[in-house]
């Protein structure tokens, strides 16, 4: 079945610093890429879609200049969290889908956490 | 608009028992719903997925129905065991001209108990 991995797992950072999130996807070729965010006990939040080579479309709400998505091949798309800040601490999750299918694949998630 | 109402907000069973999931969405056009299990810290894993004309699909002990016409969906879980205590999240997807949307319902955190 597809894999969709993130790295890290999860992060400690100091307040103010750059942190960046990998997405992979291992065994297929993902066009598109979502990164969603996650508080506790809360669902799933939709930050940006992106698709390889393009620009990523955010949602009403997310800071782009903040939250850097690069989408530089089809297995690959990375989250920077700019000069982050203690409130950006939160549970972040890619998911990956292909051209020719609806399903999609979700990673482990990375857990940051901002000090 | 587009929404996934999810019910109940959470639930507590004991181990062996039967419980059902409820989700009721405003989704249009409708592609597919499909049900996630996210267990603490860990990214969702699909359960099942079931498009406009199918009415039940089953995953082992997770069984889901569709009624396309009232718009609801439910996941019955039989015979509970303690690591099916995860939040379930109902998921809707729109089909907008050849994109998929996905709508995320809110979520069932299930906890079954020994």
């Amino acid at each position: 079945g597809a894999v969709v991995s993130q790295h890290p797992s999860w992060v400690i950072c100091k307040s103010g610093t750059s942190v960046k999130i990998e997405c992979r996807s291992l065994d297929f070729q993902a066009t598109t890429m979502f990164w969603y965010r996650q508080f506790p006990k809360q669902s799933l939040m939709l930050m940006a879609t992106s698709n390889e080579g393009s620009k990523a479309t955010y949602e009403q709400g997310v800071e782009k200049d903040k939250f850097l998505i690069n989408h530089a091949s089809l297995t690959l798309s990375t989250l920077t969290v700019t000069s982050a800040h203690p409130e950006d601490s939160s549970f972040y999750i890619c998911s990956a889908t292909t051209s020719d299918s609806y399903e999609q694949y979700f990673g482990p998630g990375t857990r940051l956490t901002v000090t | 608009k587009n929404q996934v109402e999810q019910s109940p907000q959470s639930l507590i069973i004991l181990e062996g028992k039967n419980c059902t999931l409820q989700c009721n969405y405003t989704v249009s056009p409708f592609s597919n719903l499909r049900w996630y299990k996210q267990d603490t810290g860990r990214g969702p894993v699909s359960l099942t997925i079931m498009t406009f004309s199918e009415n039940t699909k089953s995953n082992g002990r997770y069984t889901a129905t569709l009624d396309a016409d009232t718009k609801q969906s439910s996941l019955h879980i039989t015979a509970s065991q303690l690591s099916d205590s995860a939040s379930y999240i109902c998921v809707v997807s729109a089909n907008v001209a050849g994109t998929y949307k996905y709508i995320f319902g809110t979520g069932t955190r299930l906890k079954v108990l020994a």
